[in-house]
């Protein structure tokens, strides 16, 4: 699997939009990108994933650039509920494989009043 | 969205007893569930692949007899930690995920539970 790089750390303003790159420059073209996260003494969430092209849901925009090497996470709006460390992990999934998920050190992302 | 849930949500117990950890997919079916550990500060690290009907798959370097897996029904595996001294204190995690679906199938996510906080004393 494709290894990630992700900053150590990041602060973001209460309501202002909070950006979380990652490298995932051997990602493979079969390879996903997914993004986590976990708040405090939680178990982990599950937040979108994408293989090309860029993805929107309710919670997040993911964005991939062209060359598949890097991606952002993008969180609109950010509130303090939305402090957590984020993980970005890349990884081939096949219908009937019992995938896992390798887990980086992620970005410790504090959302500041 | 698919929920799993493990019980209990913290335990403690004193060196030498055996501790079971439940986790339960609600509201699917799981062939598969994974059983992580973590550790302060640190990242989630795979245990154990558990697989419904048969044995265990474990990382390298965790001990299958001190960590027993069960996986005997499609919604429920259990862990259970032998002889739980003060180093097996630590955060430990299942996931699973729901049966793929669509044509092609999706690659679907994987839910988590809360998380399980043993302290051994």
């Amino acid at each position: 699997d494709a290894k990630t790089t992700q900053p150590t750390s990041m602060d973001c303003a209460e309501g202002r939009a909070a950006n979380l790159p990652c490298n995932h420059s051997t990602i493979s073209g079969n390879e996903y990108v997914y993004w986590y996260r976990q708040i405090h003494s939680q178990g982990p969430q599950y937040i979108i994933h994408g293989l090309k092209n860029n993805e929107t849901n309710e919670m997040a925009s993911l964005i991939i650039t062209e060359d598949r090497k890097s991606s952002t996470l993008i969180l609109p709006h950010a509130t303090l509920r939305d402090t957590a460390v984020y993980y970005c992990i890349v990884r081939f999934i096949s219908p009937d494989s019992n995938y896992q998920l390798i887990w980086g050190a992620g970005t410790k992302l504090i959302i500041k009043p | 969205g698919a929920v799993v849930s493990q019980h209990p949500s913290w335990v403690i117990c004193k060196s030498g007893t055996s501790v079971k950890i439940e986790c339960r997919s609600l509201d699917f079916q799981a062939t598969t569930m994974f059983w992580y550990r973590q550790f302060p500060k640190q990242s989630l690290m795979l245990m154990a692949t558990s697989n419904e009907g048969s044995k265990a798959t474990y990382e390298q370097g965790v001990e299958k007899d001190k960590f027993l897996i069960n996986h005997a029904s499609l919604t429920l595996s259990t862990l259970t930690v032998t002889s739980a001294h003060p180093e097996d204190s630590s955060f430990y995690i299942c996931s699973a995920r729901p049966p793929p679906s669509g044509s092609p199938p999706k690659a679907g996510e994987l839910f988590f539970g809360e998380g399980s906080r043993l302290t051994v004393l």
